[in-house]
């Protein structure tokens, strides 16, 4: 099997305060992962790419400092939402590689998490 | 940038019913073309993929042909059942295969009814 697990499944926080999520691939080592933020109703935009042990690639438009991405093991990334404010509601899912054998890369994706800004 | 378009639902149908979601696509080169489910309350799964013009995907009755000249990739079930209901998004990798990040449709929701 292919399992990402995303904790916490939902959080409430208030303006100003941090949150971190944790996105695990709980069954094999992904050399990359990735963060994506849905909202209602709309698609799913990447936000950034996370590859172990080096700096995360931001897309275009995404803050660096205001979504910190840290990804320090083959088995887990975290996206740490700093100075939370309620434009930052969302619901952030992640999804990690696994190399298939002469098949390409499929991507997994966790749960998703909710977060909601008060 | 690359983008994918996808029909906006929510799309009803009876069970048996056949099932066709439209998807399109824009990108530069020759991108991998996947479909994903999300089952309510569950993360999204990969149904099927596509890494070539003219290659068919199917999983469990699921089938779509990567069509490189009207830059296609449609969604189609010859009975659908109730239990296919959930969320249906269209995506593109320029990366073959996921070696990068998926540029996603925004959703198309099916709802089958007894």
């Amino acid at each position: 099997g292919a399992v990402v697990s995303q904790h916490p499944s939902w959080v409430i926080c208030k303006s100003g305060t941090s949150v971190k999520i944790e996105c695990r691939s709980l069954d094999f080592q992904a050399t990359t992962m990735f963060w994506y933020r849905q909202f209602p109703k709309q698609s799913l935009m990447l936000m950034a790419t996370s590859n172990e042990g080096s700096k995360a690639t931001y897309e275009q438009g995404v803050e660096k400092d205001k979504f910190l991405i840290n990804h320090a093991s083959l088995t887990l990334s975290t996206l740490t939402v700093t100075s939370a404010h309620p434009e930052d509601s969302s619901f952030y899912i992640c999804s990690a590689n696994k190399r298939g054998l002469g098949l390409g890369d499929t991507q997994y994706f966790g749960p998703g998490t909710r977060l909601t800004v008060l | 940038g690359d983008s994918v378009t996808q029909m906006e639902g929510p799309v009803t149908l009876s069970e048996e019913a056949f099932l066709t979601i439209n998807c399109t696509y824009t990108a530069t080169g020759y991108p991998s073309l996947f479909w994903y489910v999300q089952y309510p309350g569950e993360g999204l799964q990969l149904l099927l993929k596509a890494t070539k013009a003219d290659d068919k995907g199917s999983n469990k009755g699921f089938e779509a042909t990567y069509r490189k000249e009207t830059t296609s990739f449609h969604l189609e079930k010859g009975s659908v059942q109730v239990s296919d209901s959930a969320v249906y998004f269209c995506a593109l990798s320029d990366q073959g295969g996921g070696a990068d990040g998926l540029t996603f449709g925004k959703g198309t929701h099916l709802i089958i009814q007894p």
